[in-house]
């Protein structure tokens, strides 16, 4: 079956420490994208990828660092300079990416399972 | 400042019952999106409107997107325990067909009473 993966759904890592989040899609998405949930904040778009070997910074882009070397994965690292890295994460994937905006088409983005990320 | 304003927050309502969300936005909104998502947990796609003055319908939920496109609204009748959960609205507010990623509201926390 087509999907998006993400794993582990719970993480648990020192102060201080890098970690690395994995996103995994088989649809053949162009476009990859990492968001954050807080309570109460809703989604926050981190980083996204329109196309292999190139990626832009979200809203929250700071303290994270991403790579797409392969269509079907998005690896999120969140840095020791993220200062609230203890969050929700969410990878999601679309069909359509950059110089493909047509009129009509569903740009629905398919969202993994989450992992949730605390830092002590 | 938030694009999109989610209301209410929170809903209480005896299961049974028909309820409304809503989503607002001061620009116009290019796709609306649908979400529902139990905490902690992947988000559900439910409904996408794109037209102005576009309704869909799925099981008990329909969603509307008024003529203007700058609101939709999420009903559900005769609400059920399984329609508890956090509904996202998500839009494309750039014109940008949701390449830049989606603007996403606060949510709406929906508790069903038995």
């Amino acid at each position: 079956d087509g999907g998006i993966t993400q794993s582990p759904k719970y993480l648990f890592r020192k102060e201080g420490q890098n970690v690395t989040l994995s996103c995994e899609q088989n649809l053949n998405h162009d476009a990859m994208y990492w968001y954050r949930q807080d309570p109460g904040q809703g989604l926050r778009l981190i980083y996204y990828s329109q196309i292999v070997n190139d990626f832009q910074k979200g809203d929250i882009a700071e303290g994270y660092s991403v790579s797409r070397e392969k269509k079907e994965s998005f690896p999120l690292t969140v840095t020791s300079a993220q200062k609230n890295p203890t969050a929700f994460y969410l990878c999601a994937s679309s069909r359509f990416g950059l110089g493909q905006i047509l009129a009509g088409v569903n740009y629905e983005q398919y969202f993994g399972p989450g992992t949730r990320l605390t830092v002590t | 400042s938030q694009e999109l304003e989610q209301s209410p927050q929170s809903l209480i309502v005896q299961e049974g019952k028909n309820l409304t969300i809503n989503c607002t936005s001061s620009k116009t909104l290019y796709g609306l999106y649908w979400y529902k998502q139990k905490y902690g947990e992947g988000l559900i796609f439910l409904m996408m409107l794109q037209k102005g003055g576009e309704e869909k319908s799925h099981e008990k939920i329909t969603a509307k997107l008024d003529e203007k496109k700058q609101q939709s609204s999420l009903h559900i009748t005769a609400s059920q325990p399984s329609h508890a959960g956090i509904y996202l609205c998500g839009a494309d507010v750039d014109s940008g067909g949701g390449a830049d990623g989606l603007t996403f509201g606060k949510g709406t926390h929906l508790i069903i009473q038995p």
